[in-house]
């Protein structure tokens, strides 16, 4: 069975970074895109961001972009999310998803609190 | 980058009714668009994907219709478990944005 297990939520001050983790099993992330998406009460799901699955290449929202790192270890088949620069905003459940853009596997979330 | 527009943000129905829900895309993404259902307190659930084709496992009265920037969720028959706040999500190329939501409840 597939299984997304996410790590590393937290409580953090502005301004403050958190680093989110995302260890998969079921399936070798290799080959496949694997996304971040946060969901607020307020604003509902948004994509965060994506990496591809045979190059790497990464893309991120408008709203994270130069914030946020995402990042992956095929060796250990894990999931990153570096956030730095942390706003009242962020604060979220963050989600692992996969796979490609459509995404039929998610994480059970991981509560992002961004407050002083 | 292209922008998903969902209407109406919210609706209420009796159970039995035919809802249907709309997304927009602000650009032409063909027919990668899909619909996630997602209950409250819940992870978000893959409901259609190609704009048109049903998961596995979702119940047929769940359609999808659409293509290039219109776009429509369908429940045939509403029913009490469908209490839940539905997204659509262009897949054509990144940034894989969703809609606002659309939150639908019983009359």
């Amino acid at each position: 069975d597939v299984q997304l297990l996410e790590s590393g939520g937290g409580l953090v001050q502005p301004g403050g970074s958190l680093r989110l983790s995302c260890a998969v099993s079921g399936f070798t992330m290799r080959g496949y895109a694997m996304s971040w998406v946060r969901h607020t009460p307020g604003k509902g799901l948004e994509w965060v961001s994506a990496i591809s699955g045979d190059d790497d290449r990464t893309y991120y929202g408008d709203f994270v972009r130069g914030r946020f790192t995402m990042s992956r270890d095929i060796s250990k088949n894990t999931l990153y999310l570096q956030m730095n620069s942390l706003r009242g905003d962020d604060t979220a459940i963050y989600y692992c998803a996969s796979r490609n853009g459509v995404i039929p596997y998610w994480g059970q979330g991981t509560l992002v609190t961004v407050s002083s | 980058d292209i922008q998903m527009t969902q209407s109406p943000s919210s609706l209420s129905a009796s159970v039995g009714d035919r809802v249907t829900i709309t997304c927009r895309a602000s650009q032409d993404i063909s027919s990668y668009l899909a619909w996630y259902q997602q209950k409250p307190g819940k992870v978000p659930k893959l409901l259609i994907y190609a704009a048109s084709t049903l998961q596995s496992g979702v119940p047929s009265r769940f359609s999808g219709s659409g293509s290039g920037t219109d776009f429509s969720l369908t429940i045939s028959s509403l029913q009490p478990e469908d209490i839940a706040t539905y997204y659509c999500q262009k897949y054509n190329a990144a940034p894989w944005t969703f809609g606002q939501g659309t939150r639908v409840d019983i009359k």
